[in-house]
């Protein structure tokens, strides 16, 4: 059963860097990739990068100077660091992933999400 | 980047009811492997979004048959074929050939 689980800090302040963890289960990293994917409270989705099994990682042009992926294989873990925060990174941060069986099927996978607040 | 342009941005409709909500892309999205990574998520209130279509018209497993997508290169279009109250929420179209990026949404509200 693929489940997919994201942990982190709810409150942090304005400059600080945040990290996020997620914690999957029930399928390898080293032949899936994960994704994050944001939500400012009342908004919309936005794709924000992925690490690959192959351990490449792709970004978000608007966050690639901020962000970064990274992963333990041997924990089932994917990181997201992303520095400098502001008010606007205030958002739910999910974890999700997409799998293949002859055709892609894009983020079939969500965690729960976990809610960020960029705060003093 | 590829804009991803959702309309109406809010619909009403009573259970029963037939309607769509189309999505243009500012670019064309049939990759070069031949697919057209166009995709259909529904986030429910409080929920995390949930694919409904891959790849234009094919439903996701579990998915109902009432849920039809259909379109081509830059324009596409979810239909539902009898709304009903756990269809409720947000509905978004999202593209996976350039990069990924999500259209704003379409609320699906109850008349």
């Amino acid at each position: 059963q693929v489940q997919l689980k994201e942990s982190g800090p709810g409150l942090v302040q304005p400059s600080q860097t945040l990290s996020l963890t997620c914690t999957v289960s029930g399928f390898s990293l080293t032949s899936n990739s994960v994704h994050w994917v944001r939500q400012p409270p009342g908004k919309g989705l936005e794709w924000m990068g992925g690490i690959w099994g192959d351990g490449s990682t792709d970004y978000n042009s608007a966050l690639k100077s901020r962000l970064s992926i990274s992963r333990d294989t041997s924990k089932s873990q994917v990181f997201l660091k992303m520095n400098s925060l502001q008010t606007d990174d205030t958002a739910i941060y999910f974890c999700t992933r997409h799998y293949y069986d002859g055709t892609w099927h894009w983020f079939a996978y969500w965690g729960q999400g976990t809610l960020v607040t960029v705060s003093s | 980047d590829v804009v991803l342009t959702q309309t109406p941005p809010t619909l009403s409709a009573t259970i029963g009811q037939s309607v769509s909500i189309s999505c243009r892309s500012s670019q064309s999205l049939l990759d070069s492997d031949g697919d057209t990574y166009l995709n259909w998520l529904l986030q429910r209130p409080g929920q995390s979004p949930q694919l409904l279509i891959y790849s234009v018209s094919n439903l996701e497993s579990g998915v109902p048959n009432r849920f039809s997508g259909s379109g081509s290169e830059t324009d596409f279009t979810l239909k539902i074929s009898g709304v009903e109250a756990e269809d409720l929420g947000v509905y978004y179209c999202m593209q996976a050939t350039h990069a990924y990026t999500f259209g704003a949404g379409t609320k699906l509200e109850l008349k």
